[in-house]
């Protein structure tokens, strides 16, 4: 299976903040890499898909990059109802894996 | 406006079985794979498979295999994920989550609780 590995594991930020999140894959995934966003208690949400194509929906402040085994997620301004825990995804082979997750706080 | 319903908590006794349905509505039900990924309190999330609700074709993570399966009913476009031999470590939220396309999933159920206790 292909191992995902975010950092950081947490973060703290205000808004306003533009802040990074990175994504390292344990092979090469080409450009097959997903980002969600999930509140407590609720599902996860779609955010990027294939690297750095934005879901229908979500706002620009949002945006993604990389190739092959690294990628980042971007948010260029950090607005309140963004404090939330991030999530990448491989979907280049079966089973797809998830990172552990990138908690943003306050 | 495409919506995954899922249905409501449970709670097993180890070594029972639990199955979690999946309403589908607003979109066509036999376009796009359904998918199950789990999430045990504080932790991340796992996936344990799909199906095909067209063809009925399955897939199941390797760690499932055996313990999981996955089935739809297409007159009522519902799916439904019946975990067998449960153990406590099965306690998680159990999500489905439709494809946008592959591996990528671009809407998602509320989550079902299903609590393994004795």
């Amino acid at each position: 299976d292909i191992q995902m590995t975010q950092s950081p594991s947490s973060l703290s930020a205000s808004v306003g903040d533009r802040i990074t999140v990175t994504c390292r894959a344990s092979q090469r995934i080409s450009l097959y890499l997903n980002w969600y966003q999930q509140k407590p208690g609720k599902a996860p949400n779609l955010l990027i898909y294939a690297a750095s194509s934005l879901q229908r929906g979500v706002p620009s402040r949002f945006s993604g990059s990389g190739s092959g085994t690294e990628f980042t997620l971007t948010i260029s301004s950090l607005q309140p109802e963004d404090f939330a825990t991030y999530y990448c995804q491989q979907s280049y082979s079966t089973p797809p894996t998830f990172g552990q997750g990138t908690k943003v706080e306050v | 406006q495409v919506q995954l319903v899922q249905s409501g908590a449970e709670v097993k006794k180890p070594g029972a079985s639990v199955k979690v349905s999946c309403k589908a509505s607003g979109y066509t039900f036999t376009g796009s794979h359904i998918h199950w990924v789990r999430q045990a309190p504080g932790q991340g999330l796992e996936w344990m498979g799909w199906i095909n609700p067209y063809s009925g074709d399955t897939n199941y993570a390797q760690k499932f295999q055996g313990r999981v399966t996955v089935t739809r009913d297409t007159p009522i476009t519902t799916v439904y994920m019946e975990l067998s031999r449960l153990r406590s470590d099965d306690t998680a939220v159990y999500y489905c989550a439709k494809s946008r396309d592959g591996y990528n999933f671009d809407y998602w159920g509320q989550g079902t609780l299903v609590t393994v206790s004795s």
